[in-house]
């Protein structure tokens, strides 16, 4: 079992570049999280899915979109990255006892 | 919404000193969880709290959760270097509230 998986692990975008990022389970979990950690920040919550074809907002969801078109993929989207969107992003997915699987992270700078 | 907050934000303690890092929620919560994540790492699951009153531990971690189930702490006896991380704890339903974590260095 690969756990959960990160695509990619560093990107360095010019301020208005488009990306998305992919995560990746295979421990059959319906509920998948995206986070993004600042320092000092802790980790706050971006947006969340409880099962295939659902989305819902969390903490922090302006200028990210995201998609769950398969139970195993969760995918982040950034339409127009701003510098403020500097950051390490997280993805989890959870189990049926509500423990958290992180991924390794992805590292994205905006310039 | 729901808060959890948590203190300290940093401690500095010499290998072999006792550590405590405390969670508190404005709301009861049905569940306390605590992770660890390393320096350039991601956060991993430790433990989780879901009884009034209840302690678990782990080695030299020990984990209890307040009879009112608004509050948790997580000790850990003589540190060591590898004990060096931030600590988190989250608690309530979907989605997980966490705290802003306590980072925790461990001086040889």
């Amino acid at each position: 079992n690969a756990g959960v998986t990160q695509t990619p692990k560093f990107r360095v975008l010019k301020t208005g570049q488009s990306m998305t990022l992919l995560c990746a389970q295979d421990m059959n979990h319906e509920y998948m999280y995206w986070y993004r950690q600042d320092p000092g920040m802790g980790l706050r919550l971006i947006h969340y899915s409880v099962g295939e074809g659902t989305t819902a907002k969390g903490e922090v969801p302006d200028g990210y979109n995201v998609s769950r078109l398969k139970k195993q993929n969760f995918l982040l989207g950034l339409e127009s990255a701003a510098p403020s969107q500097t950051s390490v992003y997280f993805c989890a997915s959870e189990a049926q006892d509500y423990e958290q699987y992180f991924g390794p992270g992805t590292r994205l700078t905006v310039t | 919404g729901q808060q959890v907050m948590q203190i300290p934000q940093y401690q500095h303690v010499q290998e072999g000193e006792d550590f405590t890092t405390y969670c508190n929620s404005s709301t009861t919560l049905s569940n306390i969880q605590w992770y660890k994540q390393r320096p350039g790492g991601h956060p991993v699951f430790l433990i989780q709290l879901v009884k009034s009153g209840e302690v678990k531990k782990q080695k030299r971690l020990t984990f209890q959760f307040g009879e009112a189930k608004k509050n948790s702490s997580l000790h850990i006896t003589a540190t060591q270097t590898t004990d060096v991380g931030t600590y988190f704890c989250a608690g309530g339903n979907t989605p997980l509230v966490f705290g802003k974590g306590t980072r925790l260095s461990v001086i040889a």
